[in-house]
């Protein structure tokens, strides 16, 4: 099993520019989620969505969009980058019955200049 | 607010030696404490999970406790070595119960093991 996938691994984007981090897992998790990771700051919460069809906002929401047309899939866009979203993005799923272990991904690296 | 906060930056041991990490948390009353470790450029690995009604969880040279009345969790590394040098990171659940994937995370501890 791969597990839980990001692509890309590196971008660099300029401010204004719109992107999408793609994600995908393949263990048939219901929850999915995406955080940002930034110096000092522990992981934060973007959004998260329990199911296809729904996706609810986390900590720092804005600037980002989600959707989940199925289980496998939860990318973020990144609308109109600002050099304030330059972080490390990971995305993550997990099942009901794991006691709320979460699988990470490798992280996508994202520079807006 | 809630805060989620781990008490050392970085902390620096010899070998062989038990490290010890501090996770302390306010205005909050989680239902799960989880430790996750993450290597330079990868993703964070989960580790154990405690919940609220147990005090200890130990897997192999890991041992974490949980203090709801101190709002506290160690985790404990025996026998260290150069190869547990990561940065470790505590989480709590959000909502007391299923967390959907909603947790919040401290900002770290990094861990150097000396040979």
């Amino acid at each position: 099993n791969a597990g839980v996938t990001q692509t890309p691994k590196f971008q660099v984007l300029k401010t204004g520019q719109s992107m999408t981090l793609q994600c995908a897992q393949d263990m048939n998790h219901e929850y999915m989620s995406w955080y940002r990771q930034d110096p000092g700051m522990g992981l934060r919460l973007i959004h998260y969505s329990v199911g296809a069809g729904i996706t609810d906002q986390g900590e720092v929401p804005n600037g980002y969009n989600v959707s989940r047309s199925t289980t496998e899939d939860f990318p973020l866009r990144l609308l109109s980058a600002a050099p304030s979203q330059t972080s490390v993005y990971f995305c993550a799923s997990s099942y009901a019955g794991s006691g709320n272990t979460i699988y990470f991904g490798e992280g996508s690296w994202l520079t807006v200049v | 607010s809630q805060k989620i906060e781990q008490n050392s930056e970085a902390l620096n041991i010899q070998e062989g030696k038990t490290a010890t990490l501090t996770c302390n948390y306010t205005n909050y009353s989680p239902a799960y404490l989880q430790w996750y470790r993450q290597d330079p450029g990868r993703g964070p690995v989960f580790l154990l999970l405690i919940r609220e009604n147990e005090k200890e969880k130990r897997k192999e040279r890991l041992k974490v406790t949980f203090d709801t009345t101190l709002k506290q969790s160690l985790f404990h590394i025996t026998a260290s070595q150069p190869a547990d040098s990561a940065t470790y990171l505590c989480a709590l659940d959000r909502t007391g119960g299923t967390s959907y994937g909603k947790l919040t995370f401290g900002q770290g501890t990094i861990l150097t093991v000396h040979p």
